[in-house]
């Protein structure tokens, strides 16, 4: 069964990058579309944008300047968001999916908040 | 960008009965739209794909039904593990939107 696991500073210092990993375990990163989701507290969800494990990008672009979605040969996914403000303080999720499509499916990883803040 | 308006944002029901959610797309979006639940602290769970197809492992209570900008999603016998919020996503084109949510409360 495949699983998803986001990992990162849960805290980061406005202006500075907010960098997290998601660790895909029990499958691969081929031949699948990822993407990254978040969620301010209390508040909806945002799709942030997918990356295709050829490595393949497209980015919201509301976030398109600052953001970067990477896949490495290890299962291994990753987001950069830069000059982080508050309005960044949110929980991100990875997700399978979301991305060519498709919508993001049963495969997501149980989020982990980022808080920005001085 | 395609905004997706759902309706209701929140309502009350009661165990046993019919709940219907609707969602509306800014433009056609053909059946490019799942619908999603998420329960407090977790990860939004896929119910409904490409409009109509059933997510394995979901119970048969839930449904979804519509095409190009009105899309509804109904749960036909409401059950107390239903409680939660429901969200719309249309991946038809770039950026994949959701709908603001709505959120179902035990009446």
């Amino acid at each position: 069964q495949m699983q998803l696991q986001e990992s990162g500073p849960g805290l980061v210092r406005p202006s500075e990058t907010l960098s997290l990993t998601c660790a895909v375990s029990g499958g691969s990163v081929s031949p699948y579309f990822w993407s990254w989701i978040r969620q301010p507290p209390g508040r909806g969800l945002e799709w942030i944008g997918y990356i295709f494990y050829s490595g393949r990008t497209t980015y919201n672009p509301s976030l398109r300047s600052r953001v970067t979605i990477s896949v490495d040969t290890s299962n291994q996914l990753s987001l950069k968001l830069n000059s982080v403000t508050a309005a960044d303080t949110a929980v991100y999720y990875c997700a399978r999916g979301g991305g060519g499509d498709y919508s993001p499916d049963e495969f997501w990883g149980q989020g982990t908040l980022v808080t920005v803040s001085s | 960008d395609i905004q997706m308006t759902q309706s209701p944002s929140s309502l009350s029901a009661s165990v046993g009965d019919r709940v219907t959610i609707t969602c509306r797309a800014s433009q056609g979006i053909r059946n490019d739209l799942a619908w999603y639940q998420q329960k407090p602290g977790k990860a939004p769970k896929r119910l409904i794909y490409a409009a109509s197809s059933l997510q394995g492992g979901v119970p048969l209570r839930f449904s979804g039904s519509g095409s190009g900008t009105e899309f509804t999603l109904t749960i036909s016998s409401l059950q107390p593990e239903d409680f939660a919020t429901y969200y719309c996503l249309q991946h038809n084109s770039y950026p994949q939107t959701f709908g603001q949510g709505t959120k179902v409360e035990i009446k």
